[in-house]
Order: structure tokens, then C-alpha cells, then sequence
């Protein structure tokens, strides 16, 4: 199962709305997570279940789809959330992550 | 608090052999499947293999299969990569993860700090 993320990069600015997909090349349920990963750090799960949050991530992180479509949205970014996202497939194996995201400051 | 502590990283020449470990702490390591994920350098997140619980399943990436082998010592709580003819592309930082479940919903929730593999002669 290949996942297409998009974009690939964005600029955007504090308290602005982020919304980043990704696409399954099949059905997955909503058997996909997102992670984010800051500059020489180990990923972080933020969203499994396709929209259930982590405890302690905060509130401004959604997510949402079932099926092949989903998406990643930041309600109003902060300057802690420039980082890149990634969304990762629980369905079947191989466990393939999207290419990733990357959330610039504009 | 759960913790895992990638180890035996280092500069690995092409051909050769090595073996990463991951000690874990915090949790029942045996009730929980255990996975290896790779970042080439400035690349993304390629998963490499799983392992289950009691080593009932074992998968692979199709890019390390026949080369690599994962395992795991519960007694030990720890787990493994040997990593045997590495080529060029196998340089990264490897993590390993846990793969945590919640109401039977399944996600990579815990990571380690990762260790850098060089493969170079």
C-alpha cells in the first residue's frame, strides 16, 4: 500500500490553519496514524485510529478520513508545531509511511 | 516510563556484518510487538521489519529481506537488527518502536532515540 502525502512543503505562519492529506493507494479502514518528527529527533505519534489523539498532544492537532483519504489539520499553528509530519499505514504489511510533510515558517 | 535505548551503531563496510540492539524498559516487553524503522539522511521514514510478541510473526521490508534479521530476548527485553551485507543505501539512523494498540487500534507509540549506521569502505 503506497500513501501519497501533499503537499510536501508548506509555509505558513503563527496561528494559521494547517491541513496536510494523505492518500492510500487502497482501503486502509482508518487503519493509519501521523507522526511528527522535529530536526534529529525520533518521531512522535500524534493521531492513530485516523483521528483519535495521543494523550498529551495537544487539542489544535485533528485528524480525519476512513478509507483512502485523510487528512492532518493544525488549527492554528504554534512555533513549537514546525516540524515534518508524516502518516503511516497499520493496515498490512510492509507498514509504509508517506513521504512526509514539511511545515515551514513563512 | 517506558524507554528504549538503541545501541551498536557505527561505520559498517559493505559486505560486512552488524548488530543493533534495543533495550527496553518501562512496560512487559513480551506483550508487545517490536518494530525497526530507518531515515536515510535527509530522507523520509522507511519501516525495515517487525517482530511479534513471542516471535510468533516476522516481516520485512522487501529492500533489507534475506540480509537482515530481526529478533528478540524476552528475558532480556531487548531487541534486535543483525544487519549482514550492508550496501551503501543501508546508511541511516535506525529506531526502533513499539507497537502500541489501544481498543485494538494499532500505532507506532513509543520510539527510541535512534543510532547512525555508515556503511562505507
Amino acid at each position: 500500500i503506497q500513501l501519497t502525502q501533499s503537499p510536501s512543503s508548506l509555509s505558513a505562519s503563527v496561528g494559521d490553519r494547517v491541513t496536510i492529506t494523505c492518500r492510500a493507494s487502497q482501503g486502509i479502514r482508518s487503519e493509519l496514524a501521523w507522526y511528527q518528527q522535529k530536526s534529529g529527533k525520533a518521531p512522535k505519534l500524534l493521531i492513530y485510529a485516523a483521528s483519535t489523539l495521543q494523550s498529551g498532544v495537544p487539542s489544535r492537532f485533528s485528524g480525519s478520513g476512513s478509507g483512502t483519504d485523510f487528512s492532518l489539520t493544525i488549527s492554528s499553528l504554534q512555533p513549537e508545531d514546525f516540524a515534518t509530519y508524516y502518516c503511516q499505514q497499520v493496515n498490512s504489511y510492509p507498514r509504509t509511511f508517506g513521504q512526509g510533510t514539511k511545515v515551514e515558517i513563512k | 516510563e517506558v524507554q528504549l535505548v538503541e545501541s551498536g551503531g557505527g561505520l559498517v563496510k559493505p559486505g560486512g556484518s552488524l548488530r543493533l540492539s534495543c533495550a527496553a524498559s518501562g512496560f512487559i516487553f513480551s506483550d508487545y510487538s517490536m518494530n525497526w524503522v530507518r531515515q536515510a539522511p535527509g530522507k523520509g521514514l522507511e519501516w525495515v521489519a517487525s517482530i511479534g510478541g513471542s516471535s510468533t510473526y516476522i516481516y520485512y521490508a522487501d529492500s533489507v529481506k534475506g540480509r537482515f534479521t530481526i529478533s528478540r530476548d524476552n528475558a532480556k527485553s531487548s531487541l534486535y537488527l543483525q544487519m549482514n551485507s550492508p550496501r551503501a543505501e543501508d546508511t541511516a539512523v535506525y529506531y526502533c518502536a513499539r507497537l502500541g494498540y489501544t481498543s485494538s487500534w494499532y500505532h507506532f507509540d513509543y520510539w527510541g532515540q535512534g543510532t547512525l549506521v555508515t556503511v562505507s569502505s
